[in-house]
């Protein structure tokens, strides 16, 4: 079946670095996704990896790509508060059914803390 | 462009009254979708459509009825609402295709069900 799974909640100081983890159960997913939401507002893309990928930087963000294990984790350097949102992880199985599926997980609510 | 608005941001219904939603882009999308969020659950998908005058189930679409006569609008209607139904929901659009495209979202719209 198609599942994401993530942490809940992150707590992380200012300036440190915040690792959020993601699992996913379908092999056949061709991207992977980490979404933004902020407050009161709608998700945004923050970047995204293709399976045959294995890491993407792009600025403060690494997202790493371990497909044996199924697992996608999102990095954030020098996190500020302006980086507190939701971050949703999100898979595109291949067998979609005709249609741009995307799998969101529960979400990770990170707080940045000074 | 305004990209993906949502009408209206906030309602609070009676069990048992009926509401349309109102979704619109200015992106030329072919594909648009409709999600709720509930705590602690990533967002489901209720219905999409894949072009004008066509519309499909998505995993949690009972209860709900859509319509697309227009290809900037995608219309969600609750006939006889219930408390279950308190949600925020969301709707997307993106370019067609099976996996890799971008969805963008709207502000999203809670309604509450009493």
């Amino acid at each position: 079946g198609e599942d994401v799974e993530q942490s809940l909640f992150l707590s992380v100081r200012e300036g440190d670095s915040s690792v959020i983890n993601c699992t996913y159960t379908d092999s056949s997913s061709t991207y992977l996704y980490w979404y933004k939401q902020e407050p009161g507002a709608g998700l945004q893309l923050l970047t995204y990896i293709f399976s045959n990928m294995d890491m993407k930087q792009d600025q403060r963000l690494t997202v790493l790509l371990n497909k044996k294990d199924k697992h996608l984790s999102l990095r954030i350097a020098d996190t500020q508060t302006g980086d507190s949102a939701i971050y949703f992880c999100a898979e595109s199985p291949v067998l979609s059914g005709g249609y741009n599926k995307l799998i969101f997980g529960a979400g990770t609510r990170l707080a940045v803390h000074p | 462009n305004a990209g993906v608005t949502q009408t209206p941001k906030f309602r609070v219904l009676k069990t048992g009254q009926s509401m349309t939603l109102l979704c619109a882009q200015d992106m030329n999308h072919e594909y648009m979708y409709w999600y709720r969020q509930d705590p602690g659950m990533g967002l489901r998908l209720i219905h999409y459509s894949v072009g004008e005058g066509t519309t499909a189930k998505g995993e949690v679409p009972d209860g709900y009825n859509v319509s697309r006569l227009k290809k900037q609008n995608f219309l969600l209607g609750l006939e006889s609402a219930a408390p279950s139904q308190t949600s925020v929901y969301f709707c997307a659009s993106s370019y067609p295709g099976l996996a890799g495209y971008e969805q963008y979202f709207g502000p999203g719209t809670r309604l509450t069900v009493t």
